[in-house]
């Protein structure tokens, strides 16, 4: 089945400083999604994007799917970003989403 | 709009013992699924349902039950609760099977 790798597994951050988030997948993609868990363990959604380019305050994501790989971009971090960004995939058609093993982010004040 | 609603958010059993996890959604979706997240880890399908009637397997489905008797409700079943399944569970669902899901606030169970 399709494999999925995020990196960096952990970051540490000041607030205000700005991150980038990698998720590279095996596979062709129908669906992907970036999720936020907080640290009440809420899985918050961010993206749907398989393919482009899109923007959420702060927060921006860019899939190239022929490339296989997305990018997670966190600008101005602040202490509420902390938390655990998945990355999930999907290529079936079933919405069976596989997910990576997550980027632990820790920002502090 | 309640989106997707899981009951209860904890859970204490005793090896052995047999429970039922809910899940319910309001927003007419035909896709439902179940995952289990063990720490340190990301989540992992355990079944999955692509409209009332209809339900497979995914990853890890062993010692899990499912059913869909209406679009909305999408219960999993643990038949004979062990340790080896203390995780935190999470309900899903979508619109169809390549667009974006939502998930439950998670039901944290612990098998002693």
């Amino acid at each position: 089945g399709i494999q999925v790798e995020q990196s960096p597994p952990d970051l540490i951050l000041q607030e205000g400083a700005n991150s980038t988030l990698r998720c590279n997948f095996s596979d062709s993609v129908n669906n992907l999604q970036w999720f936020h868990q907080n640290p009440w363990g809420q899985l918050i959604n961010l993206f749907y994007i398989p393919s482009g380019t899109k923007q959420n305050g702060r927060l921006s994501a860019t899939t190239v799917a022929t490339e296989r790989y997305s990018l997670l971009y966190i600008s101005s971090s602040q202490t509420t970003d902390s938390g655990v960004y998945f990355c999930a995939v999907e290529n079936t058609g079933f919405q069976k989403l596989v997910f990576g093993t997550g980027t632990r982010l820790l920002v502090s004040p | 709009n309640a989106g997707v609603t899981q009951t209860p958010k904890f859970q204490v059993l005793k090896t052995g013992q047999s429970m039922t996890l809910q899940c319910a959604q309001d927003m007419n979706h035909e896709y439902m699924s179940w995952y289990r997240q063990d720490p340190g880890m990301g989540l992992r399908l355990i079944h999955y349902s692509v409209g009332a009637g209809i339900t497979d397997q995914g990853e890890v489905p062993n010692g899990y039950n499912v059913s869909r008797s209406t679009t909305e409700d999408f219960p999993l079943r643990l038949l004979s609760a062990a340790p080896s399944q203390t995780s935190v569970y999470f309900c899903a669902s979508s619109y169809k099977g390549n667009t974006e899901a939502f998930f439950g606030q998670g039901t944290r169970l612990t098998v002693v």
